[in-house]
């Protein structure tokens, strides 16, 4: 098992520019998630998928979309990059009806930069 | 959710006990205490949660005071390895859409030799 991958690892954007950034897992997972980690800071949610079919907003939506493409696959889309979202991003995966509460599993996340 | 408030770093020793604490006097019953770490440049990983029991698994010790208004992590003996910023979070059980979990600032744990 993979667990959750993402891609690319590293990218460098010029401020206007688009690019979505991929997310699958293989656990068979309902639940996926994309944060945002800036220097020194705890993590952030921007968008979450409860389960294939469904998406809402985190903490900090703005600027961003996402797609959940499948069960395995959830993207995030940056439709206009700006500086202030350069950050790295992780995605992450959990199942979602477990009674007692369950964890989260993330993948090794992307740094991104806007310059 | 209710908030935490943990140091925001400690050193220990290695093959020392590493006992993390965590205030969280706001929680309500039906929250549980999870705790993650996150290594350098990694993704956060998952310890160990709980809701008011101890709770032990391979990796930590969790102990909930009774009131549940703190807990404490163990790493019975650090390693090297263990060098990681640690995040106590809390969040209510059951089958709610979001699961989001609320990362805070976090301590960050430096394993010494």
């Amino acid at each position: 098992n993979a667990g959750v991958t993402q891609t690319p690892k590293f990218q460098v954007l010029k401020t206007g520019q688009s690019m979505t950034l991929q997310c699958a897992q293989d656990m068979n997972h309902n639940s996926m998630y994309w944060y945002r980690q800036d220097p020194g800071m705890g993590l952030r949610l921007i968008y979450y998928s409860a389960s294939e079919g469904t998406t809402d907003k985190g903490e900090v939506p703005n600027g961003y979309n996402v797609s959940r493409l499948n069960k395995r696959e959830f993207s995030l889309r940056l439709e206009s990059a700006a500086p202030s979202q350069t950050s790295v991003y992780f995605c992450a995966s959990s199942e979602m009806w477990r009674d007692r509460g369950y964890e989260q599993y993330f993948g090794p996340g992307t740094r991104l930069t806007v310059t | 959710d209710a908030k935490t408030t943990q140091p925001p770093s400690m050193d220990c020793a290695e093959g020392r006990a590493a006992n993390l604490p965590c205030n969280h006097s706001t929680i309500s019953g039906n929250e549980y205490v999870y705790w993650y770490r996150q290594i350098h440049s990694q993704g956060p990983q998952y310890i160990i949660h709980g809701l008011k029991n101890n709770e032990t698994n391979e990796m930590a010790s969790l102990i909930i005071t009774e009131d549940r208004k703190s807990s404490t992590l163990i790493l019975p003996h650090a390693t090297l390895r263990d060098t990681a910023v640690y995040y106590c979070i809390v969040r209510p059980k059951g089958n709610n859409a979001g699961n989001m979990l609320t990362f805070g600032g976090g301590t960050r744990l430096m394993v010494k030799p």
